[in-house]
């Protein structure tokens, strides 16, 4: 379980903050990636980095930010959010990212927007 | 569109009895097929998966899922459930572009 973690573990910040999720894999992976986790719904794939170079975005806002300085760690910086973005976020490594390899997820980040 | 179908949000069962978890997907090509188990307050954990051979996979702790081409169902099952077993599983096909869809989640309750 200790594989890949995720700080904060919780976040509550107003619309008008700048915060920062932070995510490190002890994995050795290649590829990296951020989920966003709302009730009922199925997993949103946000981002996804291979060899720290964003490889997929998938139409996320402009207020959520990426970042990928080396292979073991994943930023992922908010501002101006709103509170439909209060969310469970996730980040996942893999060895590769290729489709028969499976992914190592962290416990997330339970994000409160006011 | 590509999508996952978990058609259940709750599946209850008593301890001892199988259990079935029902995955179907809508996904062009050869996709591979994954099952995830989340307990409370924890990410994601791998359970299994389908790439190619068996259509019959077993995965973590007593867990396994059939493939069914025709029916394009990826089911996962245990023969005899545990109140540990109580979370929140999610079905997850990738597609032949490395493209992820995960199911909405089905939350399994066994009773003691």
């Amino acid at each position: 379980e200790t594989g890949v973690t995720q700080t904060p573990r919780h976040l509550v910040m107003g619309m008008t903050n700048k915060k920062s999720l932070k995510c490190e894999q002890h994995l050795g992976h290649n590829a990296m990636y951020w989920y966003k986790q709302s009730a009922k719904k199925p997993l949103e794939l946000m981002f996804v980095y291979s060899l720290e170079e964003r490889v997929e975005n998938n139409s996320v806002p402009s207020r959520f930010s990426p970042e990928c300085p080396n292979s073991s760690h994943l930023f992922l910086h908010l501002h101006t959010l709103q509170p439909e973005d209060s969310a469970l976020y996730l980040c996942a490594s893999s060895q590769a990212r290729t489709a028969s390899y499976e992914q190592y997820f962290g416990p997330g980040t339970r994000l409160t927007v006011t | 569109a590509q999508s996952v179908a978990q058609p259940e949000d709750q599946v209850n069962v008593a301890e001892g009895n199988p259990l079935t978890v029902k995955c179907t997907y809508s996904v062009s090509g050869n996709p591979y097929l994954f099952w995830y188990v989340q307990y409370p307050n924890r990410g994601l954990q791998f359970l299994l998966k389908y790439i190619t051979g068996d259509n019959l996979v077993k995965g973590s702790y007593g867990f396994e899922a059939e493939f069914n081409k025709s029916q394009t169902s990826f089911h996962l099952k245990k023969p005899s459930a545990l109140v540990s077993d109580s979370a929140l599983y999610f079905c997850a096909v990738v597609d032949n572009f490395n493209k992820f869809y995960f199911g909405s989640g089905t939350k399994l309750n066994v009773k003691p």
